[in-house]
Formats: structure tokens, C-alpha cells, sequence
């Protein structure tokens, strides 16, 4: 079946501007996260939903940073007035479930902040 | 504060040699370490994986070998091949927030023929 889908790939966007991500989780899976990873760094964790909870934003790095997902489909993450240290991987990853789930990885929105 | 110490960064082996990475931990409260590898232009995705009731894990040419004393786990590669030449990155998450995986930084691994 289909994987975990990200986009876009790339965005390329200028000091200040607003961006928007789109995560496509695989159908079924009620977890969804999202990770960021500069270069050179390992993935950290930004924000976890599961099913109807409430979600855990606690590895949001500041208010500028906001994520969305409708029910158990697509999730959006946005950052808003965005600096060039945002630069950085997005990766989104789904799970059947929470606890202990494996989790699997999109490949990943590559953002640029000029 | 970084939880989870990858070592070496880099690695280079030649092909048919083994390849090992560690990883050391800090929090006691871990019980589950997953290793993840990455292509280039690709999402990580789950290797194997060790709970700490078991001080061993094998599957095919991959190891986890776990030393819950002093708080390291570490992945052997066996007879490794150019197609396993990867960025590598073990991960570790504890039983109250078993849904957070706190990565460590990656071991780019070169296999050279």
C-alpha cells in the first residue's frame, strides 16, 4: 500500500513569509508525528496526535510553529514568520497506533529560509 | 541536553567487514531502542529494534546488542555491503511518553567495495 506522503518536497521561502506543510499519513493509522531534522542532527520531536486526543506539542520550539490534522487523515504543519534557522527537514511519520508502534517516515519536506 | 550519544559520526568499512555503532543513554526510564536507517532523500525507516529484557537481538546481518548497566546499545552489520551504506540512527523512548523517540545524531556508514 502506500506510504506516508509529504509535500511539497522542496520550498524554498523568503525571510518572514508563512509556509504550510502537508502530511498524508498511510489509511488506518490513528498516530501521526512530526520531526525535524537539520543537517547534520538527528530528528527532533515536534508534535504527536493520536486519534481525537488532545495533541502533545511539546517539542514545538516556539508559538511561531502550529500543526493541525482532521480527524485520522491529513495533518498541515505551518510556521509562521518564518527565520532561517526553520531551515531544516520536515518528516512527518504515521503509526497504527501510540504506544510503541512502529513509526514510518515520509521522505520528508526540504525547507529553505533565505 | 542530549539523551541518546551516537558515535563515530562517520564510518567507513570495506565490504564484507562489519560495521558498529554505538549509542549511550542517559535516561533509565528508556525501554525501548529502535535503529533507523536513512537513504539519502528518504524518510527514516525502522531497522530493528531491543527491549531491555533481552541483551540480544538478531536479524540477518543486523545486531543489537544491549548492556542495560552501563546504559549502551550498539549495531553490528555483518559481512556489510555497498547497498548498506546509509546514515544510521538509534532512538530510544521510555515507557510514559513511548511515543517520543529521542534520536541520536546519526552515523553516516560508507561501504567501499
Amino acid at each position: 500500500g502506500a506510504g506516508v506522503s509529504q509535500s511539497p518536497s522542496n520550498k524554498v521561502t523568503e525571510k518572514g513569509k508563512d509556509v504550510e506543510l502537508r502530511c498524508d499519513p498511510i489509511s488506518g493509522h490513528t498516530a501521526l508525528y512530526w520531526y525535524r531534522q537539520r543537517l547534520g542532527q538527528g530528528l527532533e520531536f515536534l508534535i504527536y496526535f493520536q486519534g481525537n486526543s488532545a495533541p502533545d506539542k511539546s517539542g514545538l520550539p516556539s508559538d511561531r510553529f502550529s500543526a493541525e490534522r482532521t480527524g485520522e487523515s491529513v495533518s498541515t504543519l505551518t510556521i509562521q514568520r518564518t527565520q532561517q534557522e526553520d531551515s531544516a527537514v520536515y518528516l512527518c511519520a504515521s503509526s497504527k497506533g501510540g504506544t510503541k508502534e512502529t513509526q514510518y517516515f515520509g521522505p520528508g519536506t526540504r525547507l529553505l529560509v533565505l | 541536553q542530549q539523551q541518546v550519544k551516537q558515535s563515530p559520526q562517520s564510518l567507513i568499512v570495506q565490504k564484507g567487514g562489519i560495521s558498529i555503532i554505538n549509542c549511550a543513554y542517559e535516561n533509565t526510564a528508556f525501554d525501548y531502542f529502535p535503529w533507523y536507517q536513512q537513504f539519502p532523500g528518504k524518510g527514516p525507516a525502522l531497522l530493528i529494534a531491543i527491549r531491555p529484557d533481552v541483551s540480544e537481538k538478531k536479524e540477518g546481518r543486523f545486531t543489537i546488542s544491549f548492556n542495560k548497566s552501563a546504559k549502551q546499545f550498539s549495531l553490528h552489520i555483518m559481512d556489510s555491503q555497498p547497498g548498506d551504506s546509509a546514515t544510521y540512527f538509534c532512538a530510544a523512548s521510555s515507557g510514559a511518553g513511548s511515543y517520543q523517540l529521542t534520536f541520536g545524531k546519526g552515523t553516516k556508514l560508507s561501504v567501499i567495495p
